[in-house]
């Protein structure tokens, strides 16, 4: 298993651009998410799907989109990039661990920078 | 105010001492409690997970619960160079929710 798999690793853009963040995981798992990692502010929820053709926005969803056309594939779309979205790009999977809560898996993260 | 509160850091220790880690919290519906460990330039990944208050051990970690206080902790016995990590608490309220919260992380340096 690759396990969880991002790309591009880094990313230079200008400000106004737009681009996808890609995200696959091949663990069959149906819980994917997307957290921005920022100094002195931990993982922050930006979006997250429970399946195929199901998203919901999590704590920062501001000019971000995603979709989840298939099980494995979860990318993020910016929109219009602004220099605030400058950060580390963590995509999650999961699976419900017994009757409990969820093991997250996290791929190797997109270091963006908005110029 | 931060749902979750920790501990910022760095910290810097030498090899074989213990290294004491804590995050408090404001939401008292959080039920799990997790640890996970951050290389640098890696993602995190599930180091030890508590389901309400007490202890759990596993290995030279050790993770510890108190609701009462809202305070959890992580301690590592007879640390390693290659304990040196950024830490994070994470927390989640309901049986089977995946939304996590998660604290800033404390950077931790293991000297050799």
């Amino acid at each position: 298993n690759a396990g969880v798999t991002q790309t591009p690793k880094f990313q230079v853009l200008k400000t106004g651009q737009s681009m996808t963040l890609q995200c696959a995981q091949d663990m069959n798992h149906e819980y994917m998410s997307w957290y921005r990692q920022d100094p002195g502010m931990g993982l922050r929820l930006i979006h997250y799907s429970v399946g195929a053709g199901i998203t919901d926005q999590g704590e920062v969803p501001n000019g971000y989109n995603v979709s989840r056309s298939t099980t494995e594939d979860f990318p993020l779309r910016l929109l219009s990039a602004a220099p605030s979205q400058t950060s580390v790009y963590f995509c999650a999977s999961s699976y419900p661990t017994g009757t409990s809560t969820y093991e997250q898996y996290f791929g190797p993260g997109t270091r963006l920078t908005v110029t | 105010q931060k749902e979750v509160e920790q501990d910022p850091g760095p910290l810097s220790v030498p090899e074989g001492a213990i290294v004491s880690l804590n995050c408090t919290y404001s939401n008292s519906a959080f039920q799990y409690f997790m640890w996970y460990r951050q290389y640098s330039r890696k993602g995190p990944e599930l180091l030890m997970y508590t389901y309400s208050s007490g202890n759990k051990e596993d290995g030279r970690f050790t993770a510890q619960v108190d609701k009462s206080s809202k305070y959890i902790s992580l301690f590592i016995r007879d640390s390693q160079p290659s304990d040196s990590a950024t830490y994070l608490c994470a927390m989640s309220g309901r049986t089977r929710d995946y939304k996590l919260s998660f604290g800033a992380g404390t950077t931790v340096t293991v000297r050799a």
